[in-house]
């Protein structure tokens, strides 16, 4: 167990919907990273917050969107939900940004399956 | 750019020893990280190296050379359970930058 928790652990949708997918990091974990990992395909880095704020952007669509609240959780959200998004969506956490402390933590991820 | 580069795929038989690379051409480098995954599971963290050399941890050993930005994964006495995709990972100026992984495929 990393000590980061996602919820849900599965989710079934339609295509055109929007969806919450929501992740909290590990104990005095500042930092959070969400990925998406389509079947049988690597890590896509999506986006990174650190202590609330937008530190790094990835392979984000602009479909989808992120923020990380005062207690340090995040959300990522996702909308106008095509067949493609269907994937595997991990969130990591790490103690910070700098080096040395950099080890990203993963959570058990989020499947989501778009019909 | 910035670039990962790993074998897509490798074989190898239970017991044996299997070798990993992972080359990279990043714009900044304070480290590079291999994480172990096995399939619909999360990655999980096995090694991280700084400096140039060899770090040795029971059967997993990781090399660096960061003058080549190269580095090798170094698996021995080869269990079934090692099946699994292994990342390699650079961090660079403040991300990591993953590479494809390779799926490693351990045979009786």
């Amino acid at each position: 167990d990393s000590g980061v928790t996602q919820t849900p652990k599965h989710l079934i949708t339609a295509t055109g919907q929007r969806v919450t997918l929501r992740c909290s990091p590990r104990s005095g974990d500042l930092s959070v990273y969400w990925y998406q990992q389509s079947l049988d395909q690597g890590l896509q880095f999506l986006i990174q917050y650190y202590n609330g704020e937008e530190r790094a952007k990835g392979n984000i669509l602009e479909r989808f969107s992120a923020q990380q609240f005062p207690d340090l959780h995040s959300e990522l959200n996702l909308s106008s939900l095509e067949l493609g998004d269907s994937a595997l969506y991990f969130c990591a956490s790490s103690v910070g940004t700098s080096v040395g402390s950099y080890e990203q933590y993963f959570g058990p991820g989020t499947r989501l399956t778009v019909t | 750019g910035q670039n990962i580069d790993q074998p897509t795929e490798m074989t190898a038989t239970e017991g044996a020893i299997v070798q990993i690379n992972c080359t990279y051409q990043t714009s900044g480098f304070n480290g590079l990280f291999w994480y172990q995954q096995h399939a619909g599971e999360a990655p999980t963290f096995l090694s991280y190296n700084v400096l140039d050399g060899l770090e040795e941890k029971g059967r997993f050993s990781s090399f660096l050379s960061r003058s080549k930005g190269y580095s090798y994964l170094l698996l021995k006495e080869l269990q079934m359970k090692d099946s699994a995709s292994y990342l390699c990972a650079v961090h660079s100026n403040y991300q990591l930058i993953w590479g494809a992984g390779t799926k490693l495929i351990i045979k009786p």
